[in-house]
């Protein structure tokens, strides 16, 4: 299965927002109510960010927010930090335990 | 504390054969799926396979089928990505990750945490 369309790269000023969209053919997955977010910093290894479309794990600040539309997922950043400058992909469920991530995305903070 | 640890950076020569490891500790290993997944430098992260401890069952994503083998050993709550024969096309990052659930739906399920990741880099 293809990757998950993720725009290569955004960027916003300090205390701006930026909005990371991850697009799949409807017909690859399953269930797009169960996509999950990660973020990367340089050297480190992904960290879960968002789970079930828009839930946050413990200690993931409330300014990263989920939502849904269709085949589109998206991951809100408000308020952009210096720490959030990372790298973010989604991923999602194909079927029979299978999964596919977004081509990842580069955010900037100006 | 949940925690993966994975095995140490590897150097090797292409058509040699590699082992690495991830040792669950801090849960019940048999009971969660382990993901590994690959990133080679400068790219994104590819899904390659996931297996189920507690049978041993294991999934490859199409790229990955039949170029790696996944496997467990419950016993030291370790998991392995094997190959037989590396390329220097298999120069990457080797991540394994959690799988949890949410839920009944197999889809309502995420990957965490990770392991700190393994350097594997073929030479020619």
């Amino acid at each position: 299965q293809s990757a998950l369309t993720q725009p290569r790269s955004v960027s916003g000023s300090l205390g701006q927002s930026v909005t990371i969209s991850c697009t799949g053919a409807s017909t690859d997955i399953e269930d797009y109510n169960y996509v999950s977010w990660y973020r990367q910093h340089p050297g480190e290894a992904p960290k879960l960010i968002i789970h079930d479309v828009n839930k946050r794990p413990s200690g993931v600040p409330a300014r990263l927010s989920g939502s849904r539309s269709g085949n589109t997922a998206s991951l809100t950043i408000s308020g952009l930090q210096g720490e959030d400058e990372a790298d973010y992909y989604c991923c999602a469920y194909v079927a029979r335990y299978t999964y596919v991530f977004g081509s990842g995305t580069k955010v900037t903070v100006l | 504390e949940v925690q993966l640890v994975q095995s140490g950076a590897e150097v090797k020569e292409s058509g040699e054969s590699l082992k690495i490891s991830c040792k669950g500790s801090g849960y019940n290993f048999t009971t969660d799926w382990i993901v590994w997944v690959r990133q080679k430098p400068g790219k994104g992260l590819e899904w390659m396979g996931i297996i189920y401890p507690g049978d041993s069952d294991a999934r490859y994503g199409p790229s990955f089928q039949g170029q790696v083998t996944i496997s467990v050993d419950t016993s030291i709550s370790t998991a392995y990505l094997q190959w037989s024969s590396l390329k220097t096309s298999d120069t990457a990052i080797y991540y394994c990750a959690r799988r949890r659930r949410g839920g009944v739906l197999a889809a309502n399920s995420w990957f965490d945490p990770w392991g700190q990741g393994t350097l594997v880099t073929v030479s020619s």
